[in-house]
């Protein structure tokens, strides 16, 4: 069926480095792209999406890149503090809104 | 104020004793649905409603059932849990229009542990 590959799985990087988690989806009518944010013991939480008519959104620290043609989203998160620390989600509809596997992010102090 | 509530948090049960895990939204949203998160395979869905009275397989519906007889509840049901239903489950809504393009709200989670 129609999937979402989220790498890497895990990520640890130094305070203050940027992180780049990729996701890469089957369904090329999809339009949507959103990403959530995970902390320990807490619920999922959108941080940013970003639909098909841009090719790339930033909030702040965080960015968002589509290419369509490859059929890849990349979440971008730079100037890293530890607060960043917690498992990121990518998603795409793909008839249903299906979720990558995750990536436990690390910020090192 | 808004907000996806889900209870209980934390379950432990045994082999076959049927159980219900409730979830309510109060922001008047059509589209609820489950998921449960397991280390290493993330978020699949269990189950979903579009609105009342009318609900759909996800991609994992084995072992559940769900009912939508109103529109703020989504109660997720395991006639006979088994210990391969040991999972993180979250329930979720989000405004209809093109549901799996809105923001998915989550409630806190329920951490069922099967013995």
């Amino acid at each position: 069926g129609e999937n979402v590959e989220q790498h890497p799985s895990t990520l640890s990087v130094q305070e203050g480095d940027s992180a780049v988690i990729k996701c890469t989806y089957s369904d090329s009518a999809s339009n949507y792209f959103p990403w959530y944010k995970q902390e320990l013991g807490k619920r999922p939480q959108l941080i940013i999406d970003i639909r098909s008519n841009v090719g790339e959104k930033k909030d702040q620290r965080i960015a968002v890149t589509l290419n369509k043609t490859a059929k890849h989203f990349s979440l971008h998160i730079t100037e890293t503090q530890p607060e960043d620390s917690a498992v990121y989600f990518c998603a795409a509809p793909q008839e249903k809104l299906t979720f990558g596997t995750g990536t436990r992010l690390t910020i090192i102090p | 104020e808004a907000q996806v509530t889900q209870n209980p948090r934390y379950l432990i049960t045994v082999t076959g004793k049927k159980l219900t895990v409730t979830c309510s939204q109060n922001m008047n949203h059509e589209y609820m649905s489950w998921y449960r998160q397991d280390p290493g395979l993330g978020l699949r869905q269990i189950y979903y409603s579009m609105n009342v009275e009318v609900t759909d397989k996800g991609d994992v519906p084995e072992g559940y059932k769900v009912s939508r007889k109103e529109k703020r509840n989504f109660p997720l049901i395991l006639e006979s849990p088994s210990p391969n239903q040991t999972s993180l489950y979250f329930c979720a809504s989000s405004p209809l229009l093109r549901a799996i393009e809105e923001t998915q709200y989550f409630g806190p989670g329920t951490r069922l542990l099967v013995l």
